[in-house]
Formats: C-alpha cells, sequence, structure tokens
C-alpha cells in the first residue's frame, strides 16, 4: 500500500530534550516536506526536500532542521524543543516537475507537546 | 503576495443538505488548485484537482468549479453524510516546475444528524 508514515503518533516532551519524528514513504517520491499545523493558521511549511542531500527552508524552519540521506526518509530533528513548538506536524510527499499534477501524499500526523 | 482565503471559516449543516465552500486566490503564476479533505487528526487527502481550462469537476457527491478570470474556485457537496464532516482546505499549486504551493487556512464543515 502507498503510504507515508510517520512516527511517533503522539509525543508528549519538555522542553529542551532533544526529540526526533521519522518520516517515510514508500512511492518512490523525490519531493518531500514537513509542515505544522496549528489552529487558524492552516498548514505551514517547515523544510522541504527536493531529492536526496537536496533540502531547503520553508515558511517557519526556526527550532528544526531536517536530512535526507536516503531517497524515502525524511526525519524532522527538535534539537532544544519549546513549548511554542507544541503543534501536530504532517510530513508529506510527491513527484515533483511538469510531467506531474503535484499532489502531495501527507502522513497521518504527529502531535507533539512540548511542557 | 500569494495567498488564498477560504470562507466560511466553519459551517454547520444538517445530514442530507447542500452545501458550498469558497477559495478566493491571489497566487501568480497559476498551476493549478486542488481541494483536499481532512478528517479530524488525520492527513489531508486530495479530493479533485482543477486546471486552469476546467470549470467544473465532479468527484461523486464533490463537485468542484474554477473560474481563472475572478481567481475563485467552489466545492459544492451534495446529499450531505455524517462522514463529511471535516476541514476543507484549498491549496494553490505556483508554478509547474518546483512545489510550491500556497494553502488556505480551511473550512470546517461539521454535519450533524
Amino acid at each position: 500500500e502507498a503510504q507515508v508514515t510517520q512516527n511517533p503518533r503522539y509525543l508528549i516532551t519538555v522542553t529542551g530534550k532533544k526529540l526526533t519524528v521519522t518520516c517515510s514513504q514508500n512511492m518512490n517520491h523525490e519531493y518531500m516536506s514537513w509542515y505544522r499545523q496549528d489552529p487558524g493558521l492552516g498548514l505551514r511549511q517547515i523544510y522541504y526536500s527536493m531529492n536526496v542531500e537536496v533540502t531547503d527552508k520553508g515558511d517557519v524552519p526556526e527550532g528544526y532542521k531536517v536530512s535526507r540521506k536516503e531517497k524515502r526518509n525524511f526525519p524532522l530533528i527538535l534539537e532544544s524543543p519549546s513549548p511554542n513548538q507544541t503543534s501536530l506536524y504532517f510530513c508529506a510527499s510527491s513527484f515533483p516537475g511538469t510531467r506531474n499534477t503535484g499532489e502531495l501524499f501527507f502522513g497521518e500526523g504527529s502531535r507533539l507537546t512540548v511542557l | 503576495k500569494n495567498q488564498v482565503e477560504q470562507s466560511p471559516q466553519s459551517l454547520i449543516i444538517l445530514e442530507g443538505k447542500n452545501c458550498t465552500l469558497q477559495c478566493n486566490y491571489t497566487v501568480s503564476p497559476f498551476s493549478n488548485l486542488r481541494w483536499y479533505k481532512q478528517d479530524t487528526g488525520r492527513g489531508p487527502v486530495s479530493l479533485t484537482i482543477m486546471t486552469f481550462s476546467e470549470n467544473t469537476k465532479s468527484n461523486g457527491r464533490y463537485t468542484a468549479t474554477l473560474d481563472a478570470d475572478t481567481k475563485q474556485s467552489s466545492l459544492h457537496i451534495t446529499a450531505s453524510q455524517l462522514s463529511d464532516s471535516a476541514s476543507y482546505i484549498c491549496v494553490v499549486r505556483v508554478d509547474n516546475y518546483g512545489q510550491n504551493f500556497v494553502f488556505g487556512p480551511g473550512t470546517r464543515l461539521s454535519v450533524l444528524p
């Protein structure tokens, strides 16, 4: 089954304790991206990757890191989480370029609470 | 500035009734527009895509329209069901080359029995 898998789905942590949210897709997509979703603000892009070893900042990258060492995986790293990073996080993947319509395939979401 | 607005912010209807959600965009250049459905606690899923040359497209009880001149799109839901309760997000792709998207804030639809 084609899917984007995120882990963990739910996490409660404390300020300053490093954490990683994993994202894996099995559709051979070049493009992967992370979003956070907050009430009233919609989906905002954190980081994206057009292919392996190619990453770039989105609209709200502060406090986050990413890496793309393999095509299928795109982990999101919070080196020192703060309460304002409490949010619902989504990973998405897609085929980029003119030959594709750009449909984004989203994971199930990871709800993070930072105390 | 590229922007997507949606209205209403939220909507409550009774099961079996119809409703229409609106999306206005100021995005250039325009590639396509998608409506996504997001069930509570789940990731968004694409419902339909509208390209520049398309005016109307149906997907079951969902009908999307696009007016490229006025830069407006609508999503009409016919004979609503309880399972239609969700957020509906309008997303405009900025160009055909990269993956530059502009997201609307979504409309939260609640269908009551």
